[in-house]
């Protein structure tokens, strides 16, 4: 099955520089890689995601990018907010309504004044 | 996208009995998922509850533990059965977008098991 690994488990920044937190994943299928957010208290909210025929997408101060040759894919979040502080997952799966995600081990960030 | 509600957001248990978490989408859905999340720890799917069949266990879970129901396309539930302090953890209710699987997440069950 699918395995995915993520780094770093913890990452410090300070408010308004960036945050890139990187994935590889095994499965050569996988073609959607989405990205969760996780407050504390609260369930995973969908950020972002890509598809594997995008090579980069963009969404203000978010940015995720596949490299499907070498198997990875990162998140990248510009000019950091405090509002940033959450943990990080990114997952992986095949295309379509039965497609399982497959999540990786989380990033706990944290941005300081 | 789906709005997902989560009943009870969190409960503290004694060894040995049952809880039935429930889910409910705002809209009809095809797929819906349920999952672990122990403290401190990623999420690991559980199950896909599949609607007017048995749901589908992952390895590691089994039906006599985790019985669920999914009633409807727009409703669900996971039993924890028989519990022990080791089922303490978070566990969240998901729903697929129809359109591709896109999966939008409920605020979970923190359960306690003493």
């Amino acid at each position: 099955g699918e395995n995915v690994e993520q780094h770093p488990s913890t990452l410090s920044v300070q408010e308004g520089d960036s945050a890139v937190i990187k994935c590889t994943y095994s499965d050569s299928a996988s073609n959607y890689f989405p990205w969760y957010k996780q407050e504390l208290g609260k369930g995973p909210q969908l950020i972002i995601d890509i598809r594997s025929n995008v090579g980069e997408k963009k969404d203000q101060r978010i940015a995720v990018t596949l490299n499907k040759t070498a198997k990875h894919f990162s998140l990248h979040i510009t000019e950091t907010q405090p509002e940033d502080s959450a943990v990080y997952f990114c997952a992986a799966s095949g295309f379509g309504t039965a497609s399982k995600l497959t999540f990786g081990t989380g990033t706990r960030l944290q941005v300081t004044l | 996208s789906a709005v997902i509600s989560q009943k009870p957001s969190r409960d503290i248990c004694q060894r040995g009995t049952s809880l039935t978490i429930q889910c409910q989408v705002d809209s009809q859905v095809t797929m819906m998922f349920w999952y672990r999340q122990q403290p401190g720890q990623s999420l690991t799917l559980i199950a896909t509850a599949n609607q007017g069949s048995e749901a589908t266990y992952e390895s590691g879970f089994v039906i006599d533990k985790f019985p669920i129901s999914r009633p409807n396309l727009t409703f669900s539930t996971l039993t924890v059965s028989n519990m022990s302090p080791e089922d303490s953890s978070i566990y969240l209710c998901s729903a697929g977008d129809n359109r591709g699987n896109i999966q939008y997440f409920g605020a979970g069950t923190r359960l306690s098991v003493l």
